[in-house]
């Protein structure tokens, strides 16, 4: 167990659905990160949260948004879902807040599969 | 482009034989990490490294990030079953805190 919990751990969903994922940090842990991994593109970097800003966006699509809550959990949603949607949804967290310090590494939670049909 | 290259993109090795692989890019990083993937699963790191030409080791495995720091190895001695993986490198940017990752390398070590 990292500490960090996704839930659910699988989801199937039809095309054009709303589903939300979610993620708790490890305990101590001010930065989450979210990231897809799919076959062909490997892991990609989506949004970062630092106490509950954002600090940093990479390549998210317009359908899809985040936000992280004052107890630190945080949230994905995905919506108008389309088949290349399907992949794994990876959340991580650390204690660096994004800019300045050395950043050391994330803690991974176990993700969350997510199969559009 | 892919910001991290990593080499080779598969690797099959039988028990105990030694084997390197590689994480390279034109770009400069404050930090540089290693992580191990197991099918179904996150993401585990492995190691730090910060400093250009620090050697870290964790018991068979040896990290080394080259001295413009902008490349890394991992050298596996003796490999193991239990050491099949997708192995990713990680970079961060001065002053981007968040981690890009390299496609990985899949390991197959055979009994």
């Amino acid at each position: 167990d990292s500490g960090v919990t996704q839930t659910p751990k699988h989801l199937i969903t039809a095309t054009g659905q709303r589903v939300t994922l979610r993620c708790s940090p490890r305990s101590g842990d001010l930065s989450v990160y979210w990231y897809q991994q799919s076959l062909d593109q490997g892991l990609q970097f989506l949004i970062q949260y630092y106490n509950g800003e954002e600090r940093a966006k990479g390549n998210i699509l317009e359908r899809f948004s985040a936000q992280q809550f004052p107890d630190l959990h945080s949230e994905l949603n995905l919506s108008s879902l389309e088949l290349g949607d399907s992949a794994l949804y990876f959340c991580a967290s650390s204690v660096h807040p994004g800019t300045g310090r050395l950043n050391y590494g994330y803690t991974f939670g176990s993700g969350t599969r997510l199969t559009v049909v | 482009t892919q910001l991290l290259e990593q080499s080779p993109q598969f690797l099959s090795i039988q028990e105990g034989e030694n084997l390197t692989v590689y994480c390279n890019s034109s770009s400069v990083f404050s930090s540089l990490q290693w992580y191990r993937q197991e099918p179904g699963e996150g993401p585990v790191l492995l190691v730090t490294v910060v400093t250009g030409g620090e050697v870290k080791k964790l018991k068979r495995l040896t990290f080394q990030f080259g001295d413009a720091r902008k490349d890394s190895s991992l050298h596996i001695t003796a490999a193991q079953p239990g050491d099949t993986g997708l192995y990713l490198c990680a970079g961060a940017l001065p002053n981007a805190g968040k981690s890009t990752f390299g496609d990985g390398t899949t390991l197959t070590v055979k009994p």
